[in-house]
């Protein structure tokens, strides 16, 4: 089936600083990608929709700014988030959907756990 | 607006059956997902209903009614790697075509004991 593959898994970084999480389809050509932020015990929460050769569309309260997405190939897309602070630590998870495949669901990246210290 | 509710918690035994519900209230709908996501890991697709009724595979089947707005999930034998979180999500609309962003569900968090 179609793969998503996410990276970094995990990362620590001190507070000011940027850091860039990419999202990669493997065996398919992803248009759309979606970006997730999950806080402990809680679900999933769409941040940004991610659009090949366009800008994102962000979801209410996501500031644009802080968190950069960038779309620039039909296999990755990539969510920076600069000037990290300790309330950004969260799940980062990636998700795309074969817009060719049989299957209708979405794959989703491994996440990364961002730990802003 | 958006609202997909399913119960915080379940405890089921080994062997058992459980069922999961989850009802929604979504602007529109392109189908209902089932995942189960470990803690500290990315979801796994379970399951996908569009069009009323159950769907099986295997251990695991899905139910949905979209006049009720109601979808459950249902595992049969349950096993002790079946402890994790199952979350319910609507696509909701089409979003940007036919590859609409997923809502989803604050999670069921299942624990099987011996």
């Amino acid at each position: 089936g179609a793969v998503v593959s996410q990276h970094p898994s995990w990362v620590i970084c001190k507070s000011g600083t940027s850091v860039k999480i990419e999202c990669r389809s493997l065996d398919f050509q992803a248009t759309t990608m979606f970006w997730y932020r999950q806080f402990p015990k809680k679900s999933l929460m769409l941040m940004a929709t991610s659009n090949e050769g366009s800008k994102a569309t962000y979801e209410q309260g996501v500031e644009k700014d802080k968190f950069l997405i960038n779309h620039a190939s039909l296999t990755l897309s990539t969510l920076t988030v600069t000037s990290a602070h300790p309330e950004d630590s969260s799940f980062y998870i990636c998700s795309a959907r074969d817009p060719l495949g049989m299957n209708t669901e979405a794959f989703f990246g491994q996440g990364t756990r961002l730990t802003v210290v | 607006g958006q609202n997909i509710d399913q119960p915080t918690e379940m405890t089921a035994t080994e062997g058992a059956i459980v069922q999961i519900n989850c009802t929604y209230q979504t602007s529109g709908f392109n189908g209902l997902f089932w995942y189960q996501q470990h803690a500290g890991e990315a979801p796994t697709f379970l399951s996908y209903n569009v069009l009323d009724g159950l769907e099986e595979k295997g251990r695991f089947s899905s139910f949905l009614s979209r006049s009720k707005g109601y979808s459950y999930l249902l595992l049969k034998e349950l096993q002790m790697k079946d402890s994790a979180s199952y979350l319910c999500a609507v696509r909701a609309a089409t979003y940007g075509g036919s590859q609409g962003n997923l809502i989803f569900g604050k999670g069921t968090k299942l624990s099987v004991k011996p």
